[in-house]
């Protein structure tokens, strides 16, 4: 069964800094892959997507990620963090064959000022 | 601009209560999901609908769980006798037939039952 694995349930940088978020997936057929934000008791917002095509994603507030099928990952990064982008951050797969989303356990940015 | 709405936001409830929850997807959307968020998780897949037709459910969905979409548009999912283990964060999600199954999430119901 499709698994996605979130290295560090918490990862912490300084204002300015480079954020990386790490994600992989088990798929041997590379999946469609997503980054979703949560801000507290809000829902999921989607940060960038990968489907088809080029291989580097950008996303909104500068967000990027990069699918890589030799390594089966598609990390999240960012090159200068700003106070705002603490929150959890899920990647996600989705089965070509399916419809339903499979979200790793989540990622909590905190930025330091 | 509206998004995927949830209501309500959130649910109190005691034990052994029925609970119903409602999601109105964005209008243009086929396809509405539910999935259910416990504490430091990610969301978990509990069934989704394509117009009126529930075309998937996860073995996660007890028989204490039902959902509808009557006429395809807005979608309710109720939890009869509730537990304890039944606290979470209910979230609804929407998408086009077409496209890359992007979906677009609501702002979930928080139940908590004591």
């Amino acid at each position: 069964a499709q698994s996605v694995t979130q290295l560090g349930s918490h990862v912490s940088v300084s204002e300015g800094a480079l954020v990386l978020l790490r994600c992989n997936y088990s798929s041997s057929v590379p999946p469609y892959l997503f980054w979703y934000v949560q801000y507290p008791n809000q829902g999921l917002q989607l940060l960038l997507k990968y489907t088809t095509g080029a291989t580097l994603v950008k996303g909104i507030n500068g967000f990027e990620a990069e699918f890589k099928k030799s390594e089966t990952s598609f990390h999240l990064t960012k090159p200068s963090a700003h106070m705002s982008d603490a929150a959890e951050y899920f990647c996600a797969v989705s089965e070509r064959s399916s419809y339903k989303l499979i979200f790793g356990s989540g990622t909590r940015l905190l930025v330091r000022p | 601009d509206t998004g995927v709405s949830q209501d309500p936001r959130h649910k109190i409830t005691k034990r052994g209560q029925n609970v119903t929850f409602r999601c109105d997807p964005i209008s243009e959307h086929n396809r509405l999901y539910w999935y259910r968020q416990t504490l430091g998780q990610g969301p978990e897949f509990l069934t989704y609908f394509q117009n009126e037709a529930q075309l998937e459910k996860s073995r996660l969905l007890s028989d204490r769980f039902s959902a509808e979409r009557p006429k395809g548009s807005f979608s309710t999912l109720e939890i009869q006798r509730t537990e304890q283990g039944d606290s979470a964060m209910y979230l609804c999600a929407s998408s086009l037939t077409t496209g890359f199954n992007e979906q677009f999430f609501g702002p979930g119901t928080r139940l908590t039952v004591l």
